[in-house]
């Protein structure tokens, strides 16, 4: 079964700074990979998705993630950060062919410094 | 842009009372899910459903729960009596292609 952790619940990053939110999964093949973004009491909004291809993939608000195969990792990254990006962030990962649920990960809370 | 609707967006009730939460899938869209979130922990996933049949569902979803498509649009998750512990944020999702999944806002049920 696919498993996956984001090892940081907390992060704090200045405004303007670059941030880098992990991931890691586990699955025995490639999985299909998701980011998704929650900001408090809303829903789950999509930032990127990972299927095959290009490893490095770009999302909405300036987002991109890159899959490494050889560490597991599906990491976020964003080259400057927004007060407005302040949100929890979610991994998640698919099991193509595997009844096609989502698992996620714990979340990883961002908080934007001015 | 099409999107996920859920209704009601906060419910309360009591414990030991039947509950129905509603969602409109996105017009197109074949596959319909159901998942969870307990305050301060992880998604999870509760019910996957397609062609009016359940595809895969969780340890979570026992004889609880059910749901229904009662008609064209609308895809319901019952809890037929509820306890504390089914206190939490109910997201809806549904997908075309089976790959990505589109969320609702969610509807948050606590159980009194």
């Amino acid at each position: 079964a696919q498993s996956v952790t984001q090892p940081d619940i907390h992060i704090t990053v200045s405004e303007g700074a670059s941030l880098e939110l992990r991931c890691n999964y586990s699955y025995g093949a490639t999985p299909y990979l998701f980011w998704y973004v929650q900001s408090p009491g809303q829903g789950l909004q999509l930032l990127l998705k990972y299927f095959s291809g290009d490893t490095l993939v770009q999302g909405i608000k300036g987002f991109e993630a890159e899959f490494k195969r050889s560490q597991s990792s599906f990491n976020l990254r964003k080259p400057s950060v927004h007060w407005s990006d302040a949100a929890e962030y979610f991994c998640a990962v698919g099991a193509p062919g595997y009844g096609n649920k989502l698992v996620f990960g714990a979340g990883t809370i961002l908080r934007v410094k001015s | 842009e099409p999107e996920v609707t859920q209704t009601p967006s906060h419910q309360v009730t009591q414990m030991g009372q039947e509950v129905i939460l509603r969602c409109v899938p996105i017009s197109n869209h074949l596959y319909f899910y159901w998942y969870r979130q307990i305050l301060g922990q992880k998604v999870e996933f509760l019910v996957s459903f397609y062609n009016n049949e359940i595809s895969e569902k969780s340890e979570i979803f026992d004889d609880q729960f059910s749901v229904e498509r009662p008609d064209g649009s609308n895809f319901t998750l019952k809890i037929r009596s509820t306890k504390l512990e089914d206190s939490a944020m109910y997201f809806c999702a549904s997908s075309e292609d089976k790959i990505e999944a589109f969320f609702g806002q969610g509807t948050r049920l606590t159980v009194v």
